[in-house]
């Protein structure tokens, strides 16, 4: 079945430091993926979204990286501050009949950035 | 309103009573999905709509679960004779169908307790 991994451990750095987060994948094909922030007690917001054939994307601090061939993407938040902390879900979507863009997620990964 | 809205924002309930969770989607988006979040865990997806139908219902987990969308706007989930494994985060989220992917975007959720 599909499995999606990410960091299990939560993630603790220091301000101005680059956190990165993996999501790891198996038995599937994405089309493509997202990466989502997600505060407690509130619904994910996107961030980024990288297309299976595109290897790196950016926006502003953050950079996804998008590797299909380990099936693996590493996302990445530079010069990291405290309002970063969160925890950040990366989802998969395929080209469903349909239009359907309904997304398989990952348990997500726990970021604090220490001032 | 600005974004998606869900109501009510918590419900208690007692086993083998019935809920309706709502949810108002941004306007014109005619794409919307729920999605189920249990603590520690990413979002599972359980049905998408385009318009008015149900076009994957496949996430659902039984028949107690149903969900609505009659305008193509406002969605309600319905559970009944609830259980105490249904507690969780019930999220919604609508996107715009642009033929192209996009971000979806998520309301804050619902958070339902079965004692």
């Amino acid at each position: 079945s599909q499995k999606i991994e990410q960091n299990s451990e939560a993630l603790n750095i220091q301000e101005g430091k680059t956190a990165t987060l993996t999501c790891n994948y198996t038995n599937y094909s994405p089309a493509y993926l997202q990466w989502y922030r997600q505060d407690p007690g509130r619904g994910p917001v996107f961030l980024l979204l990288i297309r299976e054939n595109e290897k790196e994307k950016r926006k502003e601090r953050l950079k996804v990286t998008f590797d299909t061939t380990l099936k693996q993407s590493l996302f990445h938040i530079t010069a990291s501050q405290p309002a970063d902390s969160a925890t950040y879900l990366c989802a998969l979507g395929s080209e469903n009949a349909g239009n359907n863009r309904k997304l398989i997620w990952g348990l997500g990964t726990s970021l604090a950035v220490n001032p | 309103g600005a974004g998606v809205s869900q109501t009510p924002s918590n419900k208690v309930t007692e086993k083998g009573k019935y809920v309706e969770l709502r949810c108002d989607p941004i306007s014109g988006h005619t794409a919307l999905y729920w999605y189920r979040q249990s603590l520690g865990q990413g979002p599972e997806f359980l049905i998408y709509f385009q318009g008015t139908g149900a076009a994957d219902d496949s996430g659902l987990p039984n028949d107690r679960f149903f969900a609505v969308r009659p305008e193509g706007s406002v969605s309600t989930l319905k559970i009944q004779r609830t259980e105490r494994g249904d507690s969780a985060v019930y999220l919604c989220a609508s996107s715009s169908f642009s033929g192209s992917v996009g971000e979806q975007f998520f309301g804050p959720g619902t958070r339902l307790t079965v004692l």
